[in-house]
């Protein structure tokens, strides 16, 4: 069925770091791919997406490019702050059904 | 505030004592979930309903019920709670239905420990 497999943390880094966080899926089609963050003590938000291959989702400095080729959606930040710390999802939807992956916890230091 | 809201947010109960989370979202959604949130698991959808009357199976129904007699609320009811379904439970809707359109709203979720 369809999945989507992301990088494990947790992942440390200092304040101003860049960030990559790898996921990748895998699909019977053509997925819309989406990457939502979990602050401490919130429910998920979307932070960013892309329906279709070569599309790039962008939001508050983060970017993620829909890689039909590699079957990727890898979302990256160039300078990360402390208030970036969170858990991050990736998921894809197909049709009505959304899959999520595990999670990757980001802790950013001052 | 749009916004959808669940309750408890935190339950500590015992084994076999039936007990129900209360979902409400006031966006005039259509669609609606339940997830739980285990570590290393991500979240796993439970059941989730289309439209007002219309519910379905997601992948880790057992031992949960729904139900959804109108559109606003869908609380989720475990008859007879065991300790493996203590989690981190989330509500989530969204607009749109066939297909699932719109993004997922989710509720701030509930935390329940049953021992």
């Amino acid at each position: 069925g369809d999945s989507v497999t992301q990088m494990e943390g947790p992942v440390t880094l200092s304040e101003e770091a860049f960030l990559t966080i790898n996921c990748t899926y895998t699909a019977t089609g053509y997925p819309s791919l989406f990457w939502y963050v979990q602050y401490p003590g919130e429910g998920l938000q979307l932070l960013l997406k892309a329906t279709k291959a070569d599309d790039k989702g962008s939001n508050k400095g983060f970017e993620a490019t829909y890689r039909k080729e590699t079957t990727s959606f890898h979302l990256e930040k160039g300078s990360v702050q402390v208030s970036d710390s969170a858990v991050y999802f990736c998921a894809l939807r197909m049709g009505n059904d959304m899959r999520f992956g595990a999670g990757t916890r980001l802790t950013v230091k001052p | 505030e749009a916004q959808v809201t669940q309750n408890p947010r935190y339950l500590i109960t015992v084994t076999g004592k039936k007990l129900t989370v209360t979902c409400s979202q006031n966006m005039n959604h259509e669609y609606m979930s339940w997830y739980r949130q285990d570590p290393g698991l991500g979240l796993r959808q439970i059941y989730y309903s289309m439209n007002v009357e219309v519910t379905d199976k997601g992948d880790v129904p057992e031992g949960y019920k729904v139900s959804r007699k109108e559109k606003r609320n869908f609380p989720l009811i475990l008859e007879s709670p065991s300790p493996n379904q203590t989690s981190l439970y989330f509500c989530a809707s969204s607009p749109g239905t066939s297909p699932l359109t719109g993004e997922l709203f989710f509720g701030e979720g509930s935390r329940l420990t049953v021992l």
